[in-house]
């Protein structure tokens, strides 16, 4: 199965600081496949971005995706409030779909 | 608008059953492959199962295949995940979420349903 590492594992920012959250993949595979979720406490995941870099419905121009191959990126221009919380990555280019462990931006 | 609901977690012991099911709302739910994704507690995501839009292709876990059985009703829009001979590994917050087919991601997401094993 595709192992998915992020990286950093915490990233402390204040608001209206970049965030640049990193996705690397143990084998390579089309970018079409790879999904970024955003996560916040006691709640479900939400889909930010597909594709790479096409983001989900309703999703702010803020969210931005980029990459290919075995290196993707999550870049959040200006950090929001309620931009803290959990980013995880995902690929669904083989089976079985697996999960980055997530990467915790906080203040 | 849509709304994916689960049900049926709950506390059992090493090497019970649980039948989770999840009711969908707001969308064509026979358009749709529906998948189960859990989230052990303090941990990340890990997909589980899923099943395409006519049940013709059913997908497991290694960690769960043999002892889950993921099933649909459409007619009632409804997901289900039979869970037999638990163990305290999959002690977990279980979400229901939906999937347009297999080249898409998992676009919605109920809040889940906790199953928690232990004696």
């Amino acid at each position: 199965e595709i192992v998915l590492t992020q990286s950093p594992g915490t990233l402390s920012l204040s608001p209206g600081e970049r965030a640049t959250l990193s996705c690397r993949a143990s084998q390579s595979f089309s970018s079409s496949y790879l999904a970024w979720y955003q996560q916040k406490p006691g709640q479900a995941p939400r889909l930010l971005i597909y594709g790479t870099s096409s983001r989900a419905t309703g999703i702010p121009d803020r969210f931005s995706g980029s990459g290919s191959g075995t290196d993707f990126t999550l870049t959040i221009s200006r950090l929001e409030p309620e931009d803290f919380a959990v980013y995880y990555c995902q690929q669904y280019a083989r089976s079985p779909s697996t999960f980055g462990q997530g990467t915790k931006v906080e203040i | 608008e849509v709304q994916l609901v689960e049900s049926g977690g709950g506390l059992v012991q090493p090497g019970g059953s649980l039948r989770l099911s999840c009711t969908a709302s707001g969308f064509t739910f026979g358009d749709y492959a529906m998948h189960w994704v859990r989230q052990a507690p303090g941990k990340g995501l890990e997909w589980v199962s899923g099943i395409s839009s006519g049940s013709g292709d059913i997908i497991y876990a290694d960690s769960v295949k043999g002892r889950f059985t993921i099933s649909r009703d459409n007619a009632k829009n409804s997901l289900f995940l039979q869970m037999n001979s638990l163990r305290s590994e999959d002690t977990a917050l279980y979400y229901c979420t939906s999937r347009r087919g297999s080249g898409w991601p998992f676009d919605y997401w109920g809040q889940g349903t906790l199953v928690t094993v232990s004696s």
